[in-house]
């Protein structure tokens, strides 16, 4: 059974940086594509950014230079690094696998932008 | 990157069927077969309910739907049931090599 379990979330002010991470098992985690999605509270989802399996990165334009994605393929594990925090970063971000659309998804991490 | 448009609500009884819209541009929904859906509940993890178009993993109510026409896709549930009550998502893959999400939709079963 796949399981993907994120930590690392939590309050943090304006300016400031938290590094998320997501705990993956069940599955070859090598051979699979990840990604970060947030949801806003009472918003919809949005797309953060994906690593490939070859270590290739993408991001949409809002989070593009402030945050990055990684990935330890020994330790099972994908991070998130989010830096120069704002209060639209609020959200609950989601941990997902899947090739080319998010397939299995984690329960998410409150990340929390307020002074 | 614009967010495909869907209905912000939508509503059927037990037994109809009802359809979810998702317009993109050619740059998004219309330019590609990676078109997903998406089922939520409150509180909840979303849940993959269609991929690549019209594909229902392996679990999923062949209730489930989906089709596009053009820049627009569709994702159909027919025989509602009260479990469907839900927020529904569409996401596509854009010519960014990025990934983009609709605004979502409430469907109520009355």
């Amino acid at each position: 059974e796949v399981q993907l379990v994120e930590s690392g979330g939590g309050l943090v002010q304006p300016g400031g940086s938290l590094r998320l991470s997501c705990a993956a098992s069940g599955f070859t985690f090598s051979d699979h594509d990840m990604h970060w999605v947030r949801q806003a509270p009472g918003k919809a989802l949005e797309w953060v950014s994906a690593i490939g399996t070859t270590g290739d990165t993408y991001y949409p334009v809002s989070v593009k230079g402030r945050f990055t994605i990684s990935r330890d393929n020994a330790k099972n594990s994908l991070y998130l690094q989010m830096n120069s925090l704002r209060a639209g970063d609020t959200a609950v971000y989601f941990c997902a696998s899947g090739t080319g659309t998010p397939i299995d998804w984690g329960q998410g991490t409150l990340v929390t932008v307020s002074s | 990157q614009s967010a495909p448009t869907q209905p912000a609500s939508v509503s059927g009884s037990p037994g109809q069927s009802i359809t979810i819209s998702c317009t993109g541009t050619s740059s998004d929904v219309g330019g590609y077969k990676y078109v997903s859906w998406y089922q939520q509940y409150p509180g909840k993890a979303p849940k993959l309910i269609i991929y690549e178009v019209s594909i229902r993993p392996s679990g999923v109510s062949n209730r489930f739907s989906g089709s596009k026409s053009g820049n627009t896709a569709s994702l159909t549930i027919s025989g509602l049931q009260a479990e469907d009550g839900a927020d529904y998502y569409c996401s596509s893959y854009t010519r960014s090599s990025t990934l983009v999400f609709g605004g979502g939709t409430k469907l109520t079963v009355l």
